[in-house]
């Protein structure tokens, strides 16, 4: 099973500033990476597919890279409602895992 | 629009089996895969499988085998997952979940999560 790490756990940033998550796979999972964001009370909601293409909707302050077994995600300039936990998931082999998540919090 | 809607919380005793219902409405219910996503208090996502709707095949995450089994009424537009021989351990959200349109394997619309409970 490929296991995904995500860094930091938690990252406090200031509202407009720019924000760098990370997602490192045990083994190549080549571009098959897709992120997702979850605020309290609510499903998880999809952000980036194929490493680096926005889901439907998705504003364009979102951003991922990476290929292999290094990932990205980068939100631009933080808005209030970005302040939410943020997982990376690879889907190159069964099981599909995910990342144990980076919580994003104001500074 | 989308739109997935699953059936109530449970409470479970140990060793209790427990059948979570999604009802899938606004897409063709074959055309689509749905997955099952679970989610224990405070912790991260955990895939659990997915069944093919048009033909009634599976596939289960190994650490769930034996214990689950998803299946599918197409009459109704609805999945089930029922989950075996509970434990502690499955306290969780139990999500269904529909991949985007041409990417199968990555999901994109989700019911409201179950919320399943065991204990003694």
């Amino acid at each position: 099973e490929i296991v995904m790490t995500q860094s930091p756990a938690t990252l406090s940033v200031s509202p407009g500033e720019r924000a760098t998550l990370s997602c490192r796979a045990s083994q190549s999972v080549s571009s098959n990476v897709a992120w997702y964001q979850q605020k309290p009370g609510q499903a998880p909601r999809l952000l980036i597919y194929g490493a680096s293409t926005r889901a439907t909707g998705i504003p364009a302050r979102f951003s991922g890279s990476g290929s292999g077994t290094e990932f990205t995600l980068t939100i631009s300039s933080l808005q209030s409602e970005d302040f939410a936990v943020y997982y990376c998931q690879q889907y190159n082999n069964w099981p599909y895992t995910f990342g144990q998540g980076t919580k994003l919090e104001i500074k | 629009q989308v739109h997935l809607v699953q059936s109530g919380a449970e409470v479970k005793k140990p060793g209790a089996s427990v059948k979570v219902s999604c009802k899938a409405s606004g897409y063709t219910f074959n055309g689509y895969y749905m997955h099952w996503v679970r989610q224990a208090p405070g912790q991260g996502l955990e895939w659990m499988g997915w069944i093919n709707p048009n033909s009634g095949g599976t596939n289960y995450a190994q650490k769930f085998q034996g214990r689950v089994t998803m299946t599918r009424d197409t009459s109704i537009s609805t999945a089930y997952m029922e989950l075996s021989r509970l434990i502690s351990d499955d306290t969780a959200l139990y999500y269904c979940a529909r991949p985007a349109t041409g990417q199968w394997q990555v999901l994109d619309y989700w019911g409201q999560g179950t919320l399943v409970t065991v204990s003694s």
